[in-house]
């Protein structure tokens, strides 16, 4: 089944620690993005990769960091540096980039800082 | 910058009814808009795909209409059934640098037996 695989689903952090959230496309898409989600706050983008070994900041990406190193994988590394880092990750992925393709979404990984 | 605005934000209907979401953009200069669902704790489902050249888009009992001029898309859900119930997303692509895709709020929807 073609897809997005987003892991760990949950996952626990001290303060002070990075920690790496992994998502795998099998789609064979293009584009790759990362979205945070908080409550009553929507979807606000990090990070995006149009193209592998390409990547651009989002409107919130202070605190993160990404790779794009294969086409299929876009791991977001969260950084001691975020200061509120507790919150719902989502990976995306589309065939073209720049808003043309349909957004496709893995899972989610849930964050919490204790 | 664009900006999508979805009203209301919570909506609670009887099984069986026929509802409508609305979902207002600021910047009328789109080549697609997309709705998307949202079950509590998961990610997004994409539902419809509305290209500009496009009018509506169905799928099901489901359906999705744009109207650019006057910066609008509605989704129309038939019979709704408690199934139905979960959170609902449209987003549009900003003109800004990627063009990428800027969210509404959600409309979170119950569908009552």
């Amino acid at each position: 089944d073609g897809g997005i695989t987003q892991s760990p689903k949950y996952l626990f952090r001290k303060e002070g620690q990075n920690v790496t959230l992994s998502c795998e496309q099998n789609l064979n898409h293009d584009a790759m993005y990362w979205y945070r989600q908080d409550p009553g706050q929507g979807l606000r983008l990090i990070y995006y990769s149009q193209i592998v070994n390409d990547f651009q900041k989002g409107d919130i990406a202070e605190g993160y960091s990404v790779s794009r190193e294969k086409k299929e994988s876009f791991p977001l590394t969260v950084t001691s540096a975020q200061k509120n880092p507790t919150a719902f990750y989502l990976c995306a992925s589309s065939l073209p980039g720049g808003g043309f393709g349909e957004l496709f979404f893995g899972e989610g990984s849930r964050l919490t800082v204790l | 910058k664009q900006e999508v605005t979805q009203i209301p934000a919570a909506l609670s209907v009887p099984e069986g009814e026929n509802l409508v979401l609305n979902c207002s953009f600021t910047d009328s200069a789109i080549y697609n808009l997309q709705w998307f669902r949202q079950d509590p704790g998961k990610g997004l489902t994409s539902l419809l795909l509305i290209q500009s050249s496009q009018r509506e888009q169905t799928s099901g009992r489901l359906n999705a209409s744009l109207d650019k001029s006057s910066g609008r898309s509605t989704l129309y859900i038939a019979a709704s059934q408690p199934g139905d119930s979960a959170t609902y997303l449209c987003a549009a692509p900003g003109m800004g640098a990627g063009n990428m895709l800027t969210f509404g709020g959600g409309t979170r929807l119950m569908v009552k037996p």
